[in-house]
């Protein structure tokens, strides 16, 4: 049984600049949330995915978008990037919304 | 508005010096409280899900239990490699299926 994998594991990007975060989920979950960690932080929702549709957003711009594919792999996009952007980014996933699993996250910098 | 506070923010520990951690807890129905331990730079790793007052659950050194407002992380003879962030969080029922976290306590445990 494979867990969640994320790409990249580390990313620096530049204020204004666009960036996609990948997730694989786990084998047989069809759930996908996001979060954000900043430093000393705990965890953040961003938004969920349940077999497709978004299922809930936390209170993040609209620039933060994302998608669900129908293998339930995921993207997190973030357009016009933004210094507090700098943060751990997490992808957890489960099945029928029970259960969740973390990935390793992305640690994005924006300079 | 659901809200989680942990304390203490950190606590030192000799090895074998057992203590508790704290977890207080607003929620619109509780469906789920979980416990997670996050190591620098990685993903939280799943504990245990408590579900309803009264509950306990074990694992090892470690062992959960939860009130109507207030859940504890009892750690029994604690050992260097219990050294994290423990994590808090809660799922409330209806709605979105986001989980709330809390800031985390970091652990330390001296040899």
């Amino acid at each position: 049984e494979t867990g969640v994998t994320q790409s990249p594991t580390h990313l620096i990007k530049t204020r204004g600049q666009q960036v996609t975060l990948r997730c694989s989920s786990q084998s047989g979950h069809n759930t996908v949330s996001w979060y954000q960690q900043a430093l000393g932080q705990g965890p953040q929702f961003i938004f969920q995915y349940y077999r497709e549709e978004e299922n809930g957003r936390g209170n993040f711009p609209p620039r933060f978008s994302g998608l669900q594919f129908p293998n339930y792999s995921s993207e997190l996009n973030v357009n016009a990037l933004e210094l507090d952007d700098s943060a751990l980014y997490l992808c957890a996933s489960s099945l029928d919304l029970y259960g969740y699993t973390f990935g390793s996250g992305t640690r994005l910098t924006v300079v | 508005e659901d809200q989680v506070t942990q304390s203490p923010e950190a606590l030192r520990l000799q090895e074998g010096e057992s203590s508790s951690l704290n977890c207080s807890y607003t929620v619109s129905g509780l469906r789920g409280l979980f416990w997670y331990r996050q190591d620098p730079g990685k993903g939280p790793e799943f504990l245990f899900t408590l579900y309803s007052a009264g509950e306990e659950k074990e694992k090892e050194r470690l062992k959960a239990t939860l009130t109507k407002k207030e859940s504890f992380l009892h750690i029994t003879a604690p050992k260097p490699e219990d050294s994290a962030t423990y994590l808090c969080a809660v799922q409330a029922q209806g709605g979105s299926e986001k989980l709330v976290f809390g800031k985390g306590t970091k652990l330390t445990v001296n040899p």
